[in-house]
């Protein structure tokens, strides 16, 4: 069974500019997560999608940050502007439904450092 | 406000010994735990999830624990190898205002030869 897969592994950019990160879950997973992880703590979750539609978005920074699940596949996750303190690993994850109490297949994730 | 702690220093311990890692939290009652892995430049992988019912879980080499009234799970290792080295995250189930899983900052375990 192929796991969750991500693009691009790193990402450099300048403060300011635009990033987009690229998620495609397993096979027949109806939930779709992006989490933040900032060096020495652990995921922030920042979105939670079920198929196409956002079941939480409370502590995605809507101002800078956009996701979207088109088709219930497949995601993207942007971020423009980049701030510095945007430097994280940026992990997309998947688990069959909601209730499945929550175990979540991870991406090996997207290193971004702003600049 | 609700938190979540794990050994707040790096483990390390001789090969073949029992690793030993804490997750404690305080307001919280959450419905189930779970425990993952992460290794450098992965994203975490499931080990266990314990249910606040349930004391114990094992699984091989690895056992956990759950005391709902201490506010406290540990999490076992026994006959440690050197490829047991990571990263192990205590994630917390979802209670009250906690809608989501709440990740611990994880505890860098490091098993000596």
């Amino acid at each position: 069974e192929a796991g969750v897969a991500q693009s691009p592994r790193y990402k450099i950019i300048e403060k300011r500019q635009s990033v987009a990160f690229w998620c495609n879950p397993i096979s027949g997973h109806a939930t779709l997560y992006w989490y933040q992880q900032i060096l020495g703590q652990g995921p922030k979750l920042l979105i939670q999608f079920q198929n196409n539609g956002v079941v939480d978005d409370s502590q995605l920074p809507k101002d800078r940050f956009s996701a979207e699940r088109l088709k219930g596949v497949d995601s993207t996750l942007k971020i423009q502007p980049a701030k510095l303190e945007d430097s994280a690993v940026y992990l997309c994850a998947s688990s069959f439904n909601l209730g499945t109490e929550g175990k979540l297949f991870f991406g090996s994730g997207t290193q971004l450092s702003v600049l | 406000s609700q938190k979540i702690e794990q050994n707040s220093e790096a483990l390390n311990i001789q090969e073949g010994k029992t690793a030993t890692l804490t997750c404690n939290y305080t307001n919280y009652s959450p419905a189930y735990l779970q425990w993952y892995r992460q290794d450098p430049g992965r994203g975490p992988v499931f080990l266990l999830l314990i249910r606040e019912n349930e004391k114990e879980k094992r699984k091989e080499r690895l056992k956990v624990t759950f005391d709902t009234t201490l506010k406290q799970s540990l999490f076992h290792i026994t006959a440690s190898q050197p490829a047991d080295s990571a990263t192990y995250l205590c994630v917390l189930g979802p209670s009250g205002s906690a809608r989501q899983l709440t990740f611990g900052s994880g505890t860098q375990l490091t098993v000596l030869p």
